[in-house]
């Protein structure tokens, strides 16, 4: 059963286009909720996250959409920059000590020059 | 520098072969994890442990074991590994009370 459900696999943009990521997820207890920057050949790092007590959070070009009755959220990508380009995951889970993450499959993003 | 190190960075082994990828930290977190990932499939959890001599099964622990005998440390080890292990293995730590992960470098292991 897959938990956190991310969509697109693949994403090709333009630069200085908008990149959109989608994640679904089923626990009504996940109240944590990261998106994860990775460049090839390196871990996954905290790009941004944000927890249900707000329903936006910006960080300069990435903003994290959160609509807690559709158990949805989503990461914006303003004025994308090929050096964005990389693959991204979002996650989900409790905070604090019960927080054991549940990743969702990856978005592999391009932005073409 | 914080940092989470693995090693080594890449393997090539034989089916059966025992081998141990370690991992360290030195920011003093009580909480580290092994995820192993595959193409299409994201992220998955082998095995976490909360701190020194305690640690638990994640979502795909069959075929690996851990161990926790110093915090700084959390070795994965494959007894007899399989074909199907062949994967992109990634050590994290975390601080007790902050759910911001710091992910290693990655190991790559192929198994043949």
């Amino acid at each position: 059963q897959q938990q956190v459900k991310q969509s697109p696999q693949s994403l090709i943009v333009q630069k200085g286009g908008i990149s959109i990521i989608n994640c679904a997820y089923e626990n009504t207890a996940f109240d944590y909720f990261p998106w994860y920057q990775q460049f090839p050949g390196k871990g996954p790092a905290l790009l941004i996250a944000i927890r249900p007590d707000v329903s936006e959070k910006k960080e300069g070009r990435f903003t994290i959409s959160f609509n807690k009755s559709a158990k949805q959220f989503s990461l914006h990508i303003m004025d994308s920059q090929p050096g964005d380009s990389a693959t991204y995951f979002c996650a989900a889970g409790g905070w604090g000590g019960s927080y054991i993450p549940t990743f969702g499959r990856g978005t592999s993003l391009i932005v073409h020059p | 520098e914080a940092q989470v190190t693995q090693n080594p960075r890449y393997l090539i082994t034989v089916t059966g072969k025992k081998l141990t990828v370690t991992c360290s930290q030195n920011m003093n977190h009580e909480y580290m994890s092994w995820y192993r990932q595959d193409p299409g499939l994201g992220l998955r959890q082998i095995y976490y442990s909360m701190n020194v001599e305690v640690t638990d099964k994640g979502d795909v622990p069959e075929g690996y074991k851990v161990s926790r005998k110093e915090k700084r440390n959390f070795p994965l080890i494959l007894e007899s590994p399989s074909p199907n292990q062949t994967s992109l293995y990634f050590c994290a730590s975390r601080r007790r009370g902050w759910n911001e992960q710091y992910f290693g470098p990655g190991t790559r292991l192929t198994v043949t």
